[in-house]
């Protein structure tokens, strides 16, 4: 089974600034897919970037990038020029690659963000 | 941009009442999900839908649990008789695939209560 380890309970960050969640996980896979969401106090459940492990190049979206490293299993999200708009829960995510049937997303326990003024 | 509807966006429920929480996934999607999430934890998965029958289901996906698709657009978990531990948001979610090559869509959540 997988499982994903968010060790950041909470966090904070001035605006503008740059912040980095960590994540780390643990499979015997080595086909899968790895995800940042985000759940603003509204608790909808948002993509914030998506990350295949057979690709070595990180993903960027926006000011969202993050840092992954396969060996290490670490799939860490850097947030650039935070706003305040950012404020919210992060959970880190995991999928195995399957073909044909559905897959499931096993979560991390999450890290809840506050961007300040 | 096509959404996950999720129905009703709050639910107060005695205990040891049937409960129906009611989706309707994008319409060119096949694959549905379920998610639970207590209050203050992680979102944990439920139950996967496919082709008119379930792919597969946790260990909480127990016997007071079950799912339906009983037209071409409603998505339903039934809770047989709810128990104070079902409260939480439960998450509807639908995908094109199985896999997350064209998305992987969640819907806003239904907030239930138990009393």
């Amino acid at each position: 089974a997988q499982t994903v380890t968010q060790s950041q309970p909470e966090m904070s960050v001035q605006e503008a600034e740059t912040v980095t969640l960590s994540c780390t996980y643990d499979t015997s896979e080595n086909n899968y897919y790895l995800f940042w969401y985000k759940q603003p106090p509204s608790r909808q459940m948002i993509l914030v970037i998506r990350q295949e492990a057979y690709k070595q190049q990180n993903a960027t979206e926006n000011r969202f990038s993050v840092n992954f490293q396969k060996a290490a299993k670490s799939f860490s999200l850097k947030i650039s020029d935070s706003q305040l708009g950012d404020t919210a829960m992060y959970f880190c995510a995991f999928m195995k690659h399957l073909t044909g049937t559905a897959s499931k997303l096993t979560f991390g326990t999450g890290t809840r963000l506050q961007v300040t003024l | 941009e096509p959404e996950v509807t999720q129905t009703p966006s709050h639910q107060v429920t005695q205990m040891g009442q049937e409960v129906i929480l009611r989706c309707v996934p994008i319409s060119n999607h096949l694959y549905f999900y379920w998610y639970r999430q207590i209050l203050g934890q992680k979102v944990e998965f439920l139950v996967s839908f496919y082709n008119n029958e379930i792919s597969e289901k946790s260990e909480i996906f127990d016997d007071q649990f079950s799912v339906e698709r009983p037209d071409g657009s409603n998505f339903t978990l039934k809770i047989r008789s709810t128990k104070l531990e079902d409260s939480a948001m439960y998450f509807c979610a639908s995908s094109p695939d199985g896999t997350y090559n064209y998305g992987y869509t969640f819907g806003s959540g239904t907030r239930l209560t138990v009393v």
